[in-house]
Parts: structure tokens; C-alpha cells; sequence
């Protein structure tokens, strides 16, 4: 168990539709990382939050949205779903802004499928 | 831009057997973080072993160790005495200096009875 919290496991829902996946991070983490693996495209960094702040920002469509709340949980909104948004979305988390200690411990990760 | 190559799709090990993966990175950046990571087929991400670029000696984690070439811009996984549970795929992942990890495709390890 890496401590990474994510919900709900599995999620089907369909093509124009939207969805927020939730991710509670190890306790004492304080930056929150957005993955997205497909088959086609492998493992995509989306966005990092650090403290409540976006950090950097990877591949995410303008569809997409996240944000870090006080408590240091995180949630990645998607709109306008599409096929193609079918994934398995991972959040990460890490004590510090860079992972410079190394340790970064991902989640189970949220699977997608839209139909 | 940087790139993390791993030209391996897929290995088969015996049992008991050591294995290695190789990775190969690119970066012009002078500090960064070498990340292995096993996903097995229930889909977690488990973190392995971490090396970051000015350390000297070569990581290691129980059966997991890191050859770590800087020259050479490598980072292949060793793992010691294979055991059935090792099958999953192993991703290797880079930090920048802009915090970001980037993945590579990933390499299929099958361990045979």
C-alpha cells in the first residue's frame, strides 16, 4: 500500500459527459502529480500541485482541469468526454516539490472508460 | 526535450535467474532522477529503486539494483534471483530540473517456472 489514495477504481461512463477523479495524497506529501496511461499513448504526465499551487504542467487537454485543496487533496475534472479519454489515470504524490528525496508513490489508479 | 528509450518490449527469465533491463535517457540537464517502477497485470504503479544524478554509487533495493553509466546516459534495472511474482511490466522514468517524469514504453518481464 503506497498511502496514495485514489477514487472511485473503475468509472464507465459516456462520450460527452463529465467526471471528477479524487486523490488524497500520503500523509505529510505535499505535491500531487496527474498521470494518464493508454495503450496507444503510454504514460503521460498531465499537471503537478504543490501546497494548492499548479507547478508544471504537462499534455493535459483544455477539456481537462485539476486543482489541489487545502487539505492537500487533489481532483482531476474531465469534460467532454471521448472515446479516445479512455484511461487509466494514476495520481502520484511526493513530500517535496521536485522529488528530490526520490520518493514518489503513486495510487491505484482510476480506470475510465467512456462508451 | 528529453527521452527515455527502453528498446526491450519484452524478456523472458528462468526462475532464480538474473535479469537486466536496459534504459537509456536523454537530458541536458546537469541534475535529474532515475526512477524503475513495476506495474504488474492488477495495474499499480510500484516504486522500485530511485538514483539521482550526482549520486556515486549505483542504488540498490533488495534484488533490485541500478547500473547507473552517466556517461553512457544509462540506468538498467538489475534484478537478482527472479521469482514468479517479478512478471509485470517495468517502466523507467526521469526527473528534470522542471519536475516533471517523464516515462519510458516499458519492458514485459515473463519469469519462468
Amino acid at each position: 500500500d503506497s498511502g496514495v489514495t485514489q477514487t472511485p477504481k473503475h468509472l464507465i461512463t459516456a462520450t460527452g459527459q463529465r467526471v471528477t477523479l479524487r486523490c488524497s495524497p500520503r500523509s505529510g506529501d505535499l505535491s500531487v502529480y496527474w498521470y494518464q496511461q493508454s495503450l496507444d499513448q503510454g504514460l503521460q504526465f498531465l499537471i503537478q500541485y504543490y501546497n494548492g499551487e499548479e507547478r508544471a504542467k504537462g499534455n493535459i487537454l483544455e477539456r481537462f482541469s485539476a486543482q489541489q485543496f487545502p487539505d492537500l487533496h487533489s481532483e482531476l475534472n474531465l469534460s467532454s468526454l471521448e472515446l479516445g479519454d479512455s484511461a487509466l489515470y494514476f495520481c502520484a504524490s511526493s513530500v517535496d516539490e521536485g522529488m528530490v528525496t526520490g520518493e514518489l508513490f503513486f495510487g491505484e489508479g482510476s480506470r475510465l472508460t467512456v462508451l | 526535450a528529453q527521452k527515455i528509450t527502453q528498446t526491450q518490449p519484452g524478456m523472458f527469465v528462468q526462475e532464480k535467474e538474473a535479469v537486466t533491463l536496459d534504459c537509456t535517457y536523454d537530458t541536458s540537464d546537469q541534475s535529474y532522477g532515475l526512477f524503475w517502477y513495476k506495474q504488474p497485470s492488477s495495474g499499480e504503479m510500484i516504486f522500485l529503486i530511485y538514483q539521482g544524478s550526482y549520486d556515486e554509487q549505483n542504488a540498490t533495493e533488495g534484488r533490485y539494483s541500478l547500473n547507473f553509466q552517466k556517461a553512457r546516459k544509462s540506468a538498467n534495472l538489475v534484478i537478482s534471483a527472479s521469482q514468479l511474482g517479478d512478471s509485470a511490466m517495468y517502466f523507467c522514468a526521469m526527473r528534470d530540473m522542471g519536475y516533471k517524469l517523464s516515462f519510458g514504453a516499458g519492458t514485459t518481464v515473463t519469469v519462468r517456472a
